[in-house]
């Protein structure tokens, strides 16, 4: 079974500083591994996907984040904080779609808040 | 490209009525779409996932015959939240997953927030 930890419910940074959300997860095969960003009321936006190819992901708004298999971690980072950044950001995890008749379902984390101080 | 729509984004309804929520791939064909619940200040809960002229797939706990689940094309799903009471008050989020092989991404729609008076 698949599970989705994310360290700390709320994170809170200030303008300008790094940023850095945990996240680790549980798998039996070979996962794919991804962060999704919420702004209030709204759906999930996926910021960057590791699919198995360069454990080092870019996503959009300078976010990056590094599949560590000896760590099960993927943890998200970005260098310096903007005030847009303040929002939920999701981990999740899944089967490589069609491996072993998975759909591809996605495991989500329980989210961390992130808070940015001007 | 790859945007996916909901509609409507908000609806209050008596307990008792049945509400449909409409999910749409705006620009590319999903033969899988996914249905998701969030509470507040909670992660997503998948409820089920369907493929396009099939019946869905219901986690466990879902209750099938009250979340009814339409995928009729290979760009809109409804899910029929019917009888609906106070505790189906939810955020209620669908994704789709491209007509293509090996195709990992889903697409989120932007939400309908439900609420059951």
């Amino acid at each position: 079974a698949q599970s989705v930890t994310q360290l700390g419910s709320h994170v809170s940074v200030s303008e300008g500083a790094l940023v850095l959300l945990r996240c680790n997860y549980s798998s039996s095969v070979p996962p794919y591994l991804f962060w999704y960003v919420q702004y209030p009321n709204q759906g999930l936006q996926l910021l960057l996907k590791y699919t198995s190819a360069a454990t080092l992901v870019k996503g959009i708004n300078g976010f990056e984040a590094e599949f560590k298999k000896s760590e099960t971690s993927f943890h998200l980072t970005k260098p310096s904080a903007h005030m847009s950044d303040a929002a939920e950001y999701f981990c999740a995890v899944s089967d490589p779609p069609y491996y072993g008749g998975s759909q591809g379902n996605l495991i989500f984390g329980k989210g961390t808040k992130l808070s940015v101080k001007p | 490209g790859a945007v996916v729509s909901q509609h409507p984004s908000r609806v209050i309804c008596k307990s008792g009525t049945s509400v449909k929520i409409e999910c749409r791939s705006l620009d590319f064909q999903a033969t899988t779409m996914f249905w998701y619940r969030q509470f507040p200040k909670q992660s997503l809960m998948l409820m089920a996932t369907s493929n396009e002229g099939s019946k869905a797939t219901y986690e466990q706990g879902v209750e099938k015959d009250k979340f009814l689940i339409n995928h009729a094309s290979l760009t809109l799903s409804t899910l029929t939240v019917t009888s609906a009471h106070p505790e189906d008050s939810s955020f209620y989020i669908c994704s789709a997953r491209m007509a293509a092989s090996y195709q990992e991404t889903q697409y989120f729609g932007p939400g309908t927030r439900l609420l059951v008076l």
